[in-house]
């Protein structure tokens, strides 16, 4: 099993929707968890961490299910701007051992 | 917002020869990151590096690589005989030293091989 798992999309909807993107991770000793955007041919840039107990920023909302080891991901009322690759980011480590997994990145594109 | 920079841009070299790409880090932070990602591919972790010294490093990070930091600013990463497939998207990232802090990343370097 890989360490970071995404469906990698894409995934195509129309402005103003909701999609939501999964991630599973392999290691249940995994202890930090981030959401980043990239766009094409850029850096990832961070979109959010994810908390135990959730977390919203705006339109994006971000949850953590240790249990069955996956963080999700929601986008309300899409952009246009919200076209991208999101990469889930996964660390088990700490100090420096700190090491972030991506995972592949799933696609959405957001069309008028 | 302090930002992690990375030179040149692009870099444009032929197979067999070295190539230096270079990184400042974010002024304050203490942990500093190689990652590269080949076109279409996943971002993949190279090395770690801290205090002066490698943290950790994957089994993509063998012989042909090495990192430092020469002058407490610069943090580089040298390849050596570079082959066609170290083209890619090489990232530098650094982050502070506070719990689960997330990575802050540079442009990249793209890096082709001729």
């Amino acid at each position: 099993r890989k360490e970071v798992e995404q469906d990698p999309g894409p995934f195509n909807v129309p402005e103003g929707a909701t999609v939501a993107f999964n991630c599973t991770y392999s290691n249940s000793a995994s202890q930090s968890f981030f959401w980043y955007r990239q766009d094409c041919r850029k850096e990832p840039k961070l979109l959010m961490s994810v908390y135990s107990s959730g977390n919203e920023d705006g339109r994006f909302t971000a949850q953590l299910n240790r249990a069955s080891q996956y963080i999700s991901l929601l986008i309300r009322d899409s952009k246009l701007s919200d076209s991208a690759t999101y990469l889930c980011v996964v660390n088990k480590g700490s100090g420096g051992s700190y090491i972030p997994t991506f995972g592949r990145g799933t696609s959405l594109i957001v069309h008028p | 917002e302090p930002e992690v920079t990375q030179t040149p841009s692009h870099q444009v070299t032929q197979m067999g020869q070295e190539v230096i790409l270079r990184c400042v880090p974010i002024s304050n932070h203490l942990y500093f990151y190689w990652y590269r990602q080949i076109l279409g591919q996943k971002v993949e972790f190279l090395v770690s590096f801290y205090n002066n010294e490698i943290s950790e490093k994957s089994e993509i990070f063998d012989d042909q690589f090495s990192v430092e930091r020469p002058d407490g600013s610069n943090f580089t990463l040298k390849i050596r005989s570079t082959k066609l497939e170290d083209s890619a998207m090489y990232f530098c990232a650094s982050r502070p030293n506070s719990y689960n802090s997330p990575l802050h990343f540079g442009n990249g370097t793209r890096l082709t091989v001729t």
